[in-house]
């Protein structure tokens, strides 16, 4: 049962535009979420969270949007760089609860020139 | 400042054999998590420790795994025996607790696991 769900594996986007990435939750006992960044042989980074008393946190070219209702997050790329190329894995938590988190399956974003 | 480091960055062995991979988390950290990523499964988590004690260990796949963190500085993750389908790339990260609710975890860069 895949608790933290990205459904679209990959996505390609021209150098310039807006990469917009999904993620969608089941458990709503989840109230922070994050995003991690992952370039081959590398470990996950971390890019950018949002608690669920926020509906948006913004740092710089990177927006996260949270809708409760619907349990939905994405990430806004803006402008997408061919630097952003990578995996993006949406992560999910109860902290209050545990200090587990919770993965999706990530999503490979190509941005090309 | 020195991130998560893990070692070796690859390993491969014949099934049977006993691995040991190690992790080094961050000094000032006091949480610290095993993954390992599959195509299969994505990145699940196996096991984590709050200052030095196993919380959650429901994610170790069998009795062949097993976790140690005899110190806040260095934790090690044993196959024994391994068996071809534990290979994988094995993640470590830790966090610090202290302070703020919500903190991230900080990933070391994995190492690779073939078990032949």
């Amino acid at each position: 049962d895949q608790q933290v769900k990205q459904n679209s594996p990959s996505l390609s986007v021209q150098e310039g535009r807006i990469s917009i990435l999904n993620c969608d939750y089941t458990n709503s006992m989840f109230d922070y979420f994050l995003w991690y960044k992952k370039y081959p042989a590398e470990g996950p980074t971390f890019l950018i969270s949002i608690s669920s008393i926020k509906d948006k946190n913004e740092d710089g070219r990177f927006t996260v949007f949270l809708n409760k209702s619907a349990k939905h997050l994405s990430l806004h790329i803006v402008p997408s760089q061919p630097g952003d190329s990578a995996v993006y894995f949406c992560a999910a938590s109860a902290p209050r609860v545990t200090d587990k988190l919770i993965f999706g399956t990530g999503t490979r974003l190509q941005v090309f020139p | 400042d020195a991130g998560v480091i893990q070692s070796p960055r690859h390993e491969v062995t014949e099934m049977g054999q006993e691995v040991t991979l190690r992790c080094k988390p961050i000094s000032g950290h006091d949480s610290l998590f095993w993954y390992r990523q599959t195509m299969m499964r994505g990145l699940e988590l196996l096991i984590y420790f709050n200052n030095n004690v196993p919380i959650d260990d429901s994610g170790m796949p069998e009795d062949r795994f097993s976790a140690k963190m005899p110190n806040a500085s260095f934790s090690t993750l044993k196959i024994q025996p391994s068996e071809p389908r534990d290979s994988a790339v094995y993640f470590c990260a830790s966090r610090p607790t202290g302070g703020t609710l919500n903190q991230p975890q900080h990933f070391g860069d994995g190492t690779r696991l073939s078990i032949l």
